[in-house]
């Protein structure tokens, strides 16, 4: 089974801060996102990576940044954490071109933001 | 850009079918997918569609009209572990990732 593993479930974090939050994916899977969830907004695209060292803006990136060093790793940055970036995050990985339809998601980092 | 409409909210009776709609407008069409998500899980996929008509899989059935920007999903047999939120969401081309909708939650009651 493919297995998205975020490395952290719960967070609370002061205004301010450097936040990181770690993502691994255990498939080989090329395609890696950040997604948001806040109740009535659905998900929206943060960022995501197509490949090793790439990188491409979603739909609401400010504030964010991300680092795909690894291909199995994605990390997304909050360089100084905000009260309305309290969320919870989601990150997904998926295959190539073809199979970018079918997202595999990990469970979730709840991040409070006081 | 890219949109998509759902219904915030569906309830509907064990043992009924229910259909949740979307409607999308996007520059470019290159699929539309549903996802699955119960309170405090990861969403999960559940089908696509890249060409018009009904997909079926098992229970549950998805259709896609690329000429009216409609799809929806269809749940027969319905169970309480069905209720969930349930996500539309399309990429405007084979190169750009999926947008979702805002989800529909359904309430599934005896």
């Amino acid at each position: 089974d493919v297995k998205v593993t975020q490395s952290s479930r719960y967070l609370v974090k002061r205004t301010g801060e450097k936040v990181f939050l770690e993502c691994v994916q255990d498939m080989d899977h090329e395609n890696m996102f950040w997604y948001r969830q806040d109740p009535g907004l659905g998900l929206r695209l943060i960022y995501f990576s197509y490949d090793v060292k790439m990188k491409e803006k979603g739909d609401i990136p400010e504030g964010y940044s991300v680092s795909r060093e690894k291909k199995e790793r994605f990390s997304l940055i909050l360089e100084s954490a905000s009260t309305n970036q309290t969320s919870m995050y989601l990150c997904a990985s998926s295959a190539g071109v073809g199979g970018a339809n079918v997202l595999t998601f990990g469970a979730g980092s709840r991040l409070t933001v006081l | 850009g890219q949109s998509l409409e759902q219904p915030s909210e569906v309830t509907a009776v064990e043992g009924a079918i229910v259909q949740i709609n979307c409607t999308y407008q996007t520059s470019g069409f290159y699929g539309l997918s549903w996802y699955q998500q119960h309170d405090g899980g990861a969403p999960t996929f559940l089908s696509y569609n890249a060409l018009d008509g009904l997909e079926e899989t098992g229970r549950f059935s998805s259709f896609l009209s690329r000429s009216d920007s409609y799809g929806y999903l269809l749940l027969q047999e319905l169970q309480m572990k069905d209720s969930a939120s349930y996500f539309c969401a399309v990429r405007a081309s084979g190169n750009t990732p999926l947008v979702f909708g805002k989800g529909t939650r359904l309430s599934v009651i005896a």
